[in-house]
């Protein structure tokens, strides 16, 4: 059982550049978000799935697209990728009232 | 909206000792709330979540967390700590019902000494 996998672990890209961030679950879970992790800042919501073809945004989506075509996957885009968006990322699936499950991140630097 | 709010940024305690770390949320529904665990360079744990059941709940690693409406706390403790719960800690907040977002606050990082 993998849980949340998320690929890759580390990404360093070139301002402008453009990249996919992937996530899948195997949990059969509806819900799928994406979180950036700042130092001080806790975890801040990009966007979230509630099932297949539904998305929306969260606390600090400008930057970053998302689809979700299938239940275990949910990719995050960023489509010119700036210094501003060097963080750590995370994925998370949950089901109805349980808590989320994370994935192991990915800790993305732009230069 | 919903909110979470970490008193302490860093706290620091003995080996042994109680630990306490605390959180206030704000919420104008019924919540669900977590408390979440996060090792170096790793992804969040769940440690235990209250769901409307019983408002002390315990969790893994012998912690514990007391839900208290009147006070809109959620505070997690353990009381006696161990070297190996050093790690940052995160509460969060979700509306019971459905699928909502889940809120976080900004983390309290727990360091323990010998």
């Amino acid at each position: 059982n993998a849980g949340v996998t998320q690929t890759p672990k580390f990404q360093v890209l070139k301002t402008g550049q453009s990249m996919t961030l992937q996530c899948a679950q195997d949990m059969n879970h509806e819900y799928m978000s994406w979180y950036r992790q700042d130092p001080g800042m806790g975890l801040r919501l990009i966007h979230y799935s509630v099932g297949a073809g539904i998305t929306d945004q969260g606390e600090v989506p400008n930057g970053y697209n998302v689809s979700r075509s299938t239940t275990e996957d949910f990719p995050l885009r960023l489509l010119s990728a700036a210094p501003s968006q060097t963080s750590v990322y995370f994925c998370a699936s949950r089901g109805q009232g349980v808590g989320a499950f994370f994935g192991q991140g990915t800790r993305l630097t732009v230069v | 909206a919903q909110s979470v709010t970490q008193l302490g940024s860093h706290v620091s305690v003995s080996e042994g000792a109680l630990v306490l770390l605390r959180c206030n949320y704000s919420s104008s529904v019924p919540p669900y709330l977590f408390w979440y665990v996060q090792y170096p360079n790793q992804g969040l744990q769940l440690l235990l979540k209250y769901t409307s059941a019983a408002t002390l709940v315990k969790g893994i690693n012998g912690f514990e967390a007391e839900f208290k409406k009147s006070e809109t706390s959620f505070h997690l403790t353990k009381p006696s700590a161990h070297m190996s719960d050093a790690a940052e800690y995160f509460c969060a907040v979700t509306s019971s019902g459905g699928y909502n977002k889940l809120i976080f606050g900004a983390g309290t990082r727990l360091a323990v000494h010998p």
